[in-house]
């Protein structure tokens, strides 16, 4: 199985920030990675497929990168209603297997 | 719109077998490209792909739990159901069903995801 870590496991920002939350494969994907928003006691939600290819709906502030072992997730300029948990996802091979997931919080 | 939903019990005791039916609408697992998958979190923890079922029947599962777990769908009453045998506390979690964007015949991720179950094994 292929093996997901996310860095950090949480970080403190305030409105605004910028804020890059990395995601690690164990081996190449290519660029079949997918990044979720889960906010408590919801279900999570698609923001980015593809590495880099936002799903429809989503703000523009959020924006995906990478390709091969290592990917990124930017919130441009965090609102209130992004402080939540972000999961990623590797869709290269099955067993699809999520990241432990980032806590974004208010500093 | 699509929307999911899934059902089931919320509590179930351990060596029982766990039924969840996920109903759907907005689409139709009898349309080529389309895919269902479920997905599971235990309280606090991370989230674990489960299964997914394709257009066409083709099934896939987790390995670790290949041998406990059986996916099906009625395309007439727009549902998938999942069946868990041999359930354990450790499988306590909350239970989504999703839908699966699709690419090139490939799962790119999952959206919507239904609201999600609550399932409890315990005696």
């Amino acid at each position: 199985d292929i093996q997901m870590t996310q860095s950090p496991s949480s970080v403190s920002a305030s409105v605004g920030d910028r804020v890059t939350i990395t995601c690690r494969a164990t081996q190449g994907i290519s660029s079949w990675l997918a990044w979720y928003q889960q906010k408590p006691g919801r279900a999570p939600k698609l923001l980015i497929y593809g590495a880099s290819s936002l799903q429809s709906g989503v703000p523009s502030r959020f924006s995906g990168s990478g390709s091969g072992t290592d990917f990124t997730l930017t919130i441009s300029s965090l609102q209130p209603e992004d402080f939540a948990t972000y999961f990623c996802q590797q869709a290269n091979s099955f067993p699809f297997t999520f990241g432990p997931g980032t806590k974004v919080d208010i500093k | 719109q699509i929307t999911l939903k899934e059902s089931g019990p919320t509590l179930v005791k351990p060596t029982q077998t766990l039924t969840l039916t996920c109903t759907f609408s907005g689409f139709s697992l009898s349309t080529s490209g389309v895919a269902v998958g479920w997905i599971r979190q235990p309280p606090g923890k991370a989230l674990e792909w489960l299964a997914v079922i394709y257009w066409d029947e083709d099934k896939r599962y987790s390995p670790s739990l290949k041998s406990r777990l059986t996916i099906t769908k009625d395309t007439s009453k727009n549902q998938v159901v999942l069946t868990m045998t041999n359930m354990d506390p450790v499988d306590t979690a909350t239970y989504y069903c999703a839908h699966g964007i699709v690419r090139q015949l490939w799962i790119v991720g999952f959206d919507p995801w239904g609201q999600g179950t609550l399932v409890t094994v315990s005696s």
